[in-house]
This record gives structure tokens, sequence and C-alpha cells, in this order.
């Protein structure tokens, strides 16, 4: 099992540009979502899927779009990156959207805009 | 304004030394949980609590959720060196699906 994994680890955008975040999940999780973490913020959830299919908007979804065609991945997308966009970013998946449900966290991709 | 409240926000003591770190909110949880993030790794699960009043312990780390279900505490006995990281709570609301957290406290512990 190699759990959640991002890539890539870091990235320098330039503003304006495009890119895809990737996350992947082996364990067959229904529940994935993603985190921004900005210094002295704690984690800030963008968007979030209940299964394949099926997204929804977190806190802060603005200048983000995510699609979930299988189980397996969860990309999100920045459509023209903003200099506020410079964050880490972390995907998480979990078995089911139950609040006792562990969360299991990637090791996040450092974004940086310029 | 941050839905979860942590404090301290940063935290620097001996080795040996006790401490307790909070979590607090206006509103009601359906579940609290704990993380512990190292630098350029992603969050681990520390504990999850679901019950008002609920104690879990976890080595010497003792986690206590309030009895209304607002605020929660963790607790460290003897800290190590090892303890060093950013801990995090975080919590569903009641009805709702997405887990918000709180901004962190950062620990470090000094040989």
């Amino acid at each position: 099992n190699a759990g959640v994994t991002q890539t890539p680890k870091f990235q320098v955008l330039k503003t304006g540009q495009s890119m895809t975040l990737q996350c992947a999940q082996d364990m067959n999780h229904e529940y994935m979502s993603w985190y921004r973490q900005d210094p002295g913020m704690g984690l800030r959830l963008i968007h979030y899927s209940v299964g394949a299919g099926i997204t929804d908007q977190g806190e802060v979804p603005n200048g983000y779009n995510v699609s979930r065609s299988t189980t397996e991945d969860f990309p999100l997308r920045l459509l023209s990156a903003a200099p506020s966009q410079t964050s880490v970013y972390f995907c998480a998946s979990s078995l089911t959207s139950s609040y006792t449900d562990t969360q299991y966290f990637g090791p996040g991709t450092r974004l940086t805009v310029l | 304004t941050q839905l979860l409240e942590q404090s301290p926000q940063f935290l620097s003591i001996q080795e040996g030394e006790n401490l307790t770190v909070y979590c607090n909110s206006s509103s009601v949880f359906s579940s609290l949980q704990w993380y512990r993030q190292e630098p350029g790794e992603g969050p681990v699960l520390l504990v999850t609590v679901v019950t008002g009043g609920e104690v879990k312990k976890l080595k010497r780390l003792t986690f206590q959720f309030g009895d209304a279900r607002k605020d929660s505490s963790l607790h460290i006995t003897a800290a190590q060196p090892g303890d060093t990281g950013l801990y995090l709570c975080a919590a569903i609301k009641q009805g709702a699906q997405k887990l918000v957290f709180g901004q962190g406290t950062r620990l470090t512990i000094n040989p």
C-alpha cells in the first residue's frame, strides 16, 4: 500500500499559468479532500468528494477546480495561478465521510506562484 | 475568524516538563480529532473523541473532550524531544461533512 500519493512535491508557477496537482490513493477510500496550509492558518478545506462523480466546495474553493472520475484519483486544478495561491497543498482520504473515520494525508505539494 | 481556536500558538519547554494545549470553539461538534505534523510531512491522526467528557490516553498523551463537545485539551506528561511538532485539532460540526482545523500549536521540546 502506497497510501496517499501527491505529485509534484514542489512547483513554481508564474502568475496566470495553469497546472494540475495530482492525488491518488490505493486504499479504496470513498472520501477525498484537498486542503491548503498557510502559516498561522492551520489547514483550510478547498474541495472534497464523497465518491466518484461527486464533488463539493469547502471553505476556500475560488480559483480551484476538481473532478473525481475514479475512486483512486482526485486532481486539483489551478486555472490561472495567483500569488495568493502560494501555499502547501495536502490531499487526504478516508474510508467514508463518517466523522469517526481516520483521514490519511499525503506528503504535500509546495507551490510558489511568482 | 477561526472556528477552532488553539492556544498557545507556540510553546517551547524543557524535556521532562508537562504541558497542556487547548482547542476551543463556540460551536458544538460531532467529533474532534487531534493530529501531529512534522516538517515536510502531512498531518497524522493521533486520536478521535466523540463523546462529551471523554478522556483518551495514548502513552504520555491525554486527550479530553469537553462535556458540551465545544472544546478539547491535549496534555503531555514528561515531554520528550520526540514530541516536537505541530499539533492540530480538527472537528466536524453537527450535521456537516466538512472537517475544519484549528491554526495549530507549534511545540518545541528542548533537551
